[in-house]
């Protein structure tokens, strides 16, 4: 799977939007576009994922770049529940694997 | 209704034991994974079961054997554990066989110490 590149960590404050941004230069054609986050002593769970155009879910937004060799994944308002790790993942069309990197540490202050 | 589940959710075992994680999803899905969560928070895939077939296997010692009974259980049994085999344990399911599209569901995880 091509690599992703994201910031260690970000710092947002309670019910402020947050941008998590997401380089993946070597993104191929076929690549979808994943994130998951994983909150404290728990298992890691789906956010959103997208291929081409931004999406929306009940959880986040996901704007992809024209080039679509950067995303980034938008909180609109975050919640003390937020904190978590935020991992952007690239995944190939067929037979792949999530492969998790060091993703970024969100802190949401009150 | 818990989706992913696990069991143990501790386990604290001496050098050289074996043991067995229990896995159990009940999303009707085809497809479960095991990852390991070392102490560094990497999180590595280790195998992966679509209706009961070993599809991925990565470079896993021997040790560790997954077994799946049945399409909604994915156990996994380590013999002579190590020192390094101390990390969280992950279960997760998705529907399909591994496709760009899939989204998987993640259990609580088996914290594993061994002393």
């Amino acid at each position: 799977d091509a690599k992703t590149t994201q910031p260690n960590s970000m710092e947002s404050n309670e019910e402020e939007p947050v941008h998590l941004p997401c380089n993946h230069s070597t993104i191929s054609g076929t690549d979808y576009i994943h994130w998951y986050r994983q909150l404290p002593s728990q298992g890691p769970e789906y956010v959103i994922h997208g291929l081409t155009s931004n999406v929306n879910n009940r959880m986040a937004s996901l704007a992809i770049a024209e080039d679509r060799k950067s995303s980034t994944l938008i909180l609109h308002r975050a919640t003390l529940r937020d904190a978590a790790v935020y991992y952007c993942i690239l995944r190939e069309t067929s037979g792949s694997r999530l492969t998790f990197g060091e993703g970024t540490q969100l802190t949401v202050n009150p | 209704d818990t989706a992913v589940s696990q069991t143990p959710k501790y386990l604290v075992t001496q050098m050289g034991n074996d043991k067995s994680i229990k896995c159990e999803q009940n999303l009707g899905h085809d497809t479960m994974y095991w990852y390991k969560q070392d102490s560094k928070k990497f999180l590595k895939i280790m195998f992966s079961y679509n209706n009961k077939e070993l599809i991925i296997n990565e470079t896993v010692p021997n040790r560790f054997s997954p077994k799946s009974p049945d399409k909604a259980h994915l156990n996994l049994h380590i013999n002579s554990l190590e020192l390094g085999d101390s990390a969280v344990y992950f279960c997760a399911s998705s529907r399909f066989a591994p496709i760009g599209t899939d989204t998987q569901y993640f259990g609580p995880g088996t914290r594993l110490t061994v002393l």
